[in-house]
């Protein structure tokens, strides 16, 4: 069975930062290219970072590009999003998916993991 | 970037009705369009993906229609477990934006 868990979220002050983890299992995870994307009432849906197979190409929304990093480590299976300089407006519920081949869209999603920003 | 609208917002519709969602790009996206179904406090699931193709697994009463700027998601008779909220997103380019939500309620 597919499974993506998040981890890390949480509450920070604005211009901290937070590291947000999604631990992949039931896949070939090096094999697949990852994305993040946030939600919340203000935004919606809002795609934020690609990731492909082996972490040499990232791709990001201009209101996260020079803030936020994605990463992965393929032997641990694990996608990570280290998020600097946050906002109030970053806040939001945070999901790692898994790309379907062949742009076929976004196949598994995660559970999701909360992020506030506030003071 | 490319700006999906859906229409309508929000529609209230029974059990056993025939429902429609439009999506509209705001430019020439081919066929690469997926619709998502998202209930409460979940995460968005894949439906269908390439405009019409329907995810594995997914009951057949969901269509998928359209290309280049005009997309529809039909509900043929509507289930009770098909109260959700329903995205499209756009796969042509970066960045993979989604359209607003349509919130699909029992009436």
């Amino acid at each position: 069975e597919v499974q993506l868990v998040e981890s890390g979220g949480g509450l920070v002050q604005p211009g901290g930062s937070l590291r947000l983890s999604c631990v992949a299992s039931g896949f070939s995870f090096s094999t697949y290219y990852m994305h993040w994307v946030r939600q919340s009432p203000e935004k919606g849906l809002e795609w934020l970072s690609r990731l492909n197979s082996d972490g040499s190409t990232k791709l990001y929304a201009d209101s996260v590009k020079g803030r936020f990093t994605v990463s992965r480590d393929n032997a641990q299976k694990t996608l990570y999003l280290q998020m600097n300089s946050l906002r109030v407006d970053d806040t939001a519920v945070y999901y790692c998916a898994r790309a379907a081949p062949g742009g076929r869209g976004l196949d598994y999603w995660g559970q999701g993991a909360l992020v506030t920003v506030s003071s | 970037d490319i700006q999906l609208t859906q229409s309508p917002s929000f529609l209230s519709a029974s059990v056993g009705d025939r429902v429609t969602i439009t999506c509209r790009a705001s430019e020439d996206i081919s066929s690469f369009l997926a619709w998502y179904q998202q209930k409460p406090e979940k995460a968005p699931k894949l439906l269908i993906f390439a405009a019409s193709t329907l995810q594995s697994g997914v009951p057949l009463r969901f269509s998928g229609s359209g290309s280049g700027t005009d997309f529809t998601l039909t509900i043929n008779s509507l289930q009770p477990e098909d109260f959700a909220t329903y995205y499209c997103q756009q796969l042509n380019s970066y960045p993979r934006t989604f359209g607003q939500g349509t919130k699909v309620e029992i009436k």
